[in-house]
């Protein structure tokens, strides 16, 4: 079966540590892999995304993270947090084959950030 | 590029009425995505369209559920005679079909059903 497992609900960090929230997947195919952010009431931005090739990706805000086929696993992280990335935090897998591409959804993780 | 845009942003409705959302995708992307979010969970897929075909609905809608895209840009999503168990946010996201897609989503319009 297809999912998606991010561990961690809930996690605090004190501004300016490191951080990495984990992700753990299964899909039957070659995944897509996607990283999104939700602030309250907002929408899903997009932080960074794996199609193929180098498997570290940088994404926006400084945000990057790595693909591990072996471990199925693709953890997100930023050296030194800031304040305003408080939010939610959703890891995402779908399919590079096919029609439909829609995205399988882990439960997210939500991020507080300590002054 | 004005991102994707939803309308309405909050809508809040008594048990057994109908209500109606509207999805403006990005203006070149052929592909829209219905997604449903409840509260401390991650989306979930409802139904897409690829220009007007609605090419999968999902078992999570019911026959209560109606989603269109007429000249594949716009889409609507309806809910009939709602039930206080459709209270979520509903999102929805546009994409280009290549072979790397990537869907962008809009702020989502928050359902509440009393």
């Amino acid at each position: 079966a297809q999912s998606v497992t991010q561990p961690d609900i809930h996690i605090t960090v004190s501004e300016g540590a490191s951080l990495e929230l984990r992700c753990n997947y299964s899909y039957g195919a070659t995944p897509y892999l996607f990283w999104y952010v939700q602030s309250p009431g907002q929408g899903l931005q997009l932080l960074l995304k794996y199609f193929s090739g180098d498997t570290l990706v940088q994404g926006i805000k400084g945000f990057e993270a790595e693909f591990k086929r072996s471990q199925s696993s693709f953890n997100l992280r930023k050296p030194s947090v800031h304040w305003s990335d408080a939010a939610e935090y959703f890891c995402a897998v779908g399919g590079n084959a096919g029609n439909n591409r829609k995205l399988i959804w882990g439960l997210g993780t939500s991020l507080a950030v300590n002054p | 590029d004005t991102g994707v845009s939803q309308n309405p942003r909050h809508k809040i409705t008594k048990r057994g009425q109908n209500v109606t959302f509207r999805c403006d995708p990005i203006s070149e992307h052929n592909r829209l995505y219905w997604y449903r979010q409840t509260l401390g969970q991650g989306p979930e897929f409802l139904t897409y369209f690829q220009n007007e075909a609605q090419l999968e609905k999902s078992r999570l809608l019911s026959d209560r559920f109606s989603a269109e895209r007429p000249k594949g840009s716009f889409s609507t999503l309806e809910i009939q005679r709602t039930e206080q168990g459709d209270s979520a946010m509903y999102l929805c996201a546009s994409s280009l079909l290549a072979g790397q897609e990537t869907q962008y989503f809009g702020p989502g319009t928050r359902l509440l059903v009393l």
